[in-house]
């Protein structure tokens, strides 16, 4: 079974806090992504990479980067935390040129 | 992608058949349709996915109408374990990556 997994389940941080979110997946997949997910607003994309070191920017990558130094491991990085920055974030990974994507459990963030 | 329609709530009786339609009129020739669901607290799971023929797999069924412009997810016996957020999407296979966009899906209660 693939499995993807991701450094916390909660976590707490201040306002201007850098903030870093590991999501790690263990299929050897190419394609990995980034998502959050807030109330009424479903899924939407923030960044999202096709190779190491290699990253496309989602629908809402303000705010936010990224870091895919080794093919299983990518990081968002939240560089100055802002409380609209409170969210469920979701990791996901695929094998490239399958469209299957397989999510992890989810980082729910609370930006104080 | 274009754009999907599913009602956003809908109970269900355990042991019963659960329908869940999805609108995808602008669906075009290419395009497949995908059914995830996410269970509260957990990440999207993915159920199933097709193009024009009937699909079924150990989970579930996917029923798309002959014009392909909706389709019904069905869960022969639902359970409580089955309560969650369905969400159907339509894209088309790029052979590439892809994100994946979803709407706010139909969230499914089991009644005992």
């Amino acid at each position: 079974d693939v499995k993807v997994t991701q450094s916390s389940r909660y976590l707490v941080k201040r306002t201007g806090e850098k903030v870093f979110l590991e999501c790690v997946q263990d299929m050897d997949h190419e394609n990995m992504f980034w998502y959050r997910q807030d109330p009424g607003l479903g899924l939407r994309l923030i960044y999202f990479s096709y190779d190491v070191k290699m990253k496309e920017k989602g629908d809402i990558p303000e705010g936010y980067s990224v870091s895919r130094e080794k093919k299983e491991r990518f990081s968002l990085i939240l560089e100055s935390a802002s409380t609209n920055q409170t969210s469920m974030y979701l990791c996901a990974s695929q094998i490239g040129g399958r469209e299957t994507q397989y999510f992890g459990p989810g980082t729910r963030l609370l930006v104080l | 992608d274009a754009k999907t329609t599913q009602p956003p709530s809908m109970d269900c009786a355990e042991g019963r058949a659960a329908n869940l339609p999805c609108n995808h009129s602008t669906i075009s020739g290419n395009e497949y349709v995908y059914w995830y669901r996410q269970i509260h607290s957990q990440g999207p799971q993915y159920i199933i996915h097709g193009l024009k023929n009937n699909e079924t797999n150990e989970m579930a069924s996917l029923i798309i109408t002959e014009d392909r412009k909706s389709s019904t997810l069905i869960l022969p016996h639902a359970t409580l374990r089955d309560t969650a957020v369905y969400y159907c999407i339509v894209r088309f296979h790029s052979g590439g990556y892809q994100k994946v966009t979803f709407g706010t899906g139909t969230k499914l209660q089991v009644i005992p």
